[in-house]
């Protein structure tokens, strides 16, 4: 069956520490998007990718990188300079822009210590 | 920032119809009205949208004021597995973002 992946769904690292979450879809969309969710909250964009090798920031990008070399792979590395990186993290992706339905993950639960 | 206004928490008895209520008077000619809901720790999950007419499908309803300034979601027979939280979203059809209020919590209870 077709979907996104997201991996681990559990994940836990020292402070200071560098971690890349990982995003697979077999969907064939085009557009790829990572959300983070705070407890109570709800979604923020962090980065989004409309095409292969192209990405733009989202809302709340600082502390973040993503890359996208291929069109089913999205990782997002939450980097030392996140202040605040414990969060839940959601990978969506849709197949272009006229597609309105949204596919998500099942989500990343970082935890750090 | 989120267009919309919505209740922060709503209940429903099971089996009776939820209407959850969302207030967009900002938006514009060419943004539609759409729907998610997040089960609990899971990924949200698409349910209706609509831009000014009223619409159907297997999973809800979605009436929209005449002058677009509000619209109401509608589970017409409420079941546990419907407790959530519902997010009303206004966003352009070509546009890149998808963004995302506090949504109404709703419970379902037996």
């Amino acid at each position: 069956d077709g979907g996104i992946t997201q991996s681990p769904k559990y994940l836990f690292r020292k402070e200071g520490q560098n971690v890349t979450l990982s995003c697979e879809q077999n969907l064939n969309h085009d557009a790829m998007y990572w959300y983070r969710q705070d407890p109570g909250q709800g979604l923020r964009l962090i980065y989004y990718s409309q095409i292969v090798n192209d990405f733009q920031k989202g809302d709340i990008a600082e502390g973040y990188s993503v890359s996208r070399e291929k069109k089913e792979s999205f990782p997002l590395t939450v980097t030392s300079a996140q202040k605040n990186p414990t969060a839940f993290y959601l990978c969506a992706s849709r197949l272009d822009r006229a597609d309105y339905g949204y596919t998500f993950g099942s989500g990343t639960r970082l935890t750090v210590v | 920032d989120a267009k919309t206004t919505q209740p922060t928490s709503m209940d429903c008895a099971e089996g009776r119809a939820a209407n959850l209520p969302c207030n967009h008077s900002t938006i514009s000619g060419n943004e539609y009205v759409y729907w998610y809901r997040q089960i609990h720790s899971q990924g949200p999950q698409y349910i209706i949208h609509g831009l000014k007419n009223n619409e159907t499908n297997e999973m809800a309803s979605l009436i929209i004021t005449e002058d677009r300034k509000s619209s109401t979601l509608i589970l017409p027979h409420a079941t546990l597995r419907d407790t959530a939280v519902y997010y009303c979203i206004v966003k352009g059809r070509n546009t890149d973002k998808l963004i995302f209020g506090t949504g109404t919590r709703l419970q379902v209870f037996p």
